[in-house]
């Protein structure tokens, strides 16, 4: 069965360097999504992508963060100056159709985040 | 304000018990709502939908439910084994946006 795949399993950062999360999201899926987990918490929305734009974004994805779909498989997010707060589990995932296609989300398993 | 809110506290039940976990959500009108399993350290999986004008939903030891009166869903798990063990999430997309918003989650153990 395809699945997301996720890059790097675990990456490790100084505060204020500038970090890639890279996933391949499925192959026929049109939309893409990254979602935060801080270790304990919810999964918080992120960011959603489609059509190689920015569909919606939350009060989180802040001008520290951008995405970016370099080529046909690739969806990237760079977190720009990273702070201690960013530590957390980063999961990349996709979908057919968005919100309104009743579509159930394939999530990747995840790249843990430490900014130290 | 809006809300998706699940037992925060963990479930512990016998093997063989049914588990019923419990979504509530507030100033919300989704057409249908998700459930996920989401094992430790791993990304969550998607289990079921059910759309509102649907009021029950079942897939093999799985029934889902969604009142939309009183803005709750209830998942069970019927015949719960160990393997069962896991934080369950329910999530739902917000009419005419592109994101889905995940519940706190509820995490499930079940005692040999």
């Amino acid at each position: 069965e395809p699945e997301v795949t996720q890059t790097p399993s675990h990456q490790v950062t100084q505060m204020g360097q500038e970090v890639i999360l890279r996933c391949v999201p499925i192959s026929n899926h049109l939309y893409f999504y990254w979602y935060r987990q801080i270790l304990g918490q919810k999964v918080e929305f992120l960011v959603s992508f489609y059509n190689n734009e920015i569909s919606e974004k939350s009060e989180i994805f802040d001008d520290q963060f951008s995405v970016e779909r370099p080529d046909g498989s690739n969806f990237t997010l760079k977190i720009r100056s990273t702070k201690l707060e960013d530590s957390a589990m980063y999961f990349c995932a996709s979908n057919e159709g968005g919100g309104s296609y009743n579509s159930p989300l394939h999530f990747g398993n995840g790249t843990r985040l430490t900014v130290t | 304000s809006q809300k998706i809110e699940q037992n925060s506290e963990a479930l512990n039940i016998q093997e063989g018990k049914t588990a019923t976990l419990t979504c509530n959500y507030t100033n919300y009108s989704p057409a249908y709502l998700q459930w996920y399993r989401q094992d430790p350290g791993r990304g969550p999986v998607f289990l079921l939908l059910i759309r509102e004008n649907e009021k029950e939903k079942r897939k093999e030891r799985l029934k889902v439910t969604f009142d939309t009166t009183l803005k709750q869903s209830l998942f069970h798990i019927t015949a719960s084994q160990p393997a069962d063990s896991a934080t369950y999430l329910c999530a739902l997309s917000p009419s005419g946006t592109y994101k889905y918003i995940f519940g706190t989650g509820t995490r499930l153990k079940v005692l040999a």
